[in-house]
């Protein structure tokens, strides 16, 4: 799977769009653009994903880019609950479903 | 409602004692997985499940075993277990393997080995 990287922290105004990036410039063809976030120590929880084409459900957007090198994950309106750990991860469709979480991006909102 | 559970939720324990954290999920999904959780290190992978009977080393299988005979139950068992297993671990489950599934995760287990 292709690896990921992401800045380490980010922060963003209340109400205001936060926009995540994620860096996966070996990424194949096959592999899916995955975003989970992480509160406190909970569980990760699954944002969105997709292949090639933006994305988008009632928590966020997910733009790739042409290329899939990269990609951004967008909240449109950030809350003080969206302060979380966000972790981009690639993953292809026959892997051994190994998810790579990497680090993440620590995201604090700030009222 | 559709969730993973993992009991206990803390466990303190010391060195050699056998143990096991239970996870069950009831969406009837194929596939499930242990991570363990340290700082500065993200989430690792330590087992993973395809299916009943099936199981497979991740990325930290070293001291922990597993077993999959019913495909709602995944539970991690550390036969001896070392201090540099504390850890915070979460199972994990989804529809199948491959891209395109989501995992969804339950809420952790804290382990403390003294």
């Amino acid at each position: 799977d292709a690896k990921t990287t992401q800045p380490p922290s980010m922060d963003c105004a209340e109400g205001r769009a936060a926009n995540l990036p994620c860096n996966h410039s070996t990424i194949s063809g096959n592999e899916y653009v995955y975003w989970y976030r992480q509160i406190h120590s909970q569980g990760p929880q699954y944002i969105i994903h997709g292949l090639k084409n933006n994305e988008t459900n009632e928590m966020a957007s997910l733009i790739i880019t042409e290329d899939r090198k990269s990609s951004t994950l967008i909240l449109p309106h950030a809350t003080l609950r969206d302060t979380a750990v966000y972790y981009c991860i690639v993953r292809g469709l026959n892997t051994g479903n190994q998810f790579y979480f990497g680090t993440g991006t620590s995201l604090t909102v700030i009222p | 409602e559709a969730q993973v559970t993992q009991n206990p939720r803390y466990l303190i324990t010391v060195t050699g004692k056998k143990l096991t954290v239970t996870c069950s999920q009831n969406m009837n999904h194929e596939y499930m997985s242990w991570y363990r959780q340290d700082p500065g290190l993200g989430l690792r992978q330590i087992y993973y499940s395809m299916n009943v009977e099936v199981t497979d080393k991740g990325d930290v299988p070293e001291g922990y075993k597993v077993s999959r005979k019913e495909k709602r139950n995944f539970p991690l068992i550390l036969e001896s277990p070392s201090p540099n297993q504390t850890s915070l671990y979460f199972c994990a489950s989804s529809l199948a393997q491959g891209g395109g599934y989501e995992q969804y995760f339950g809420p952790g287990t804290r382990l403390t080995v003294t």
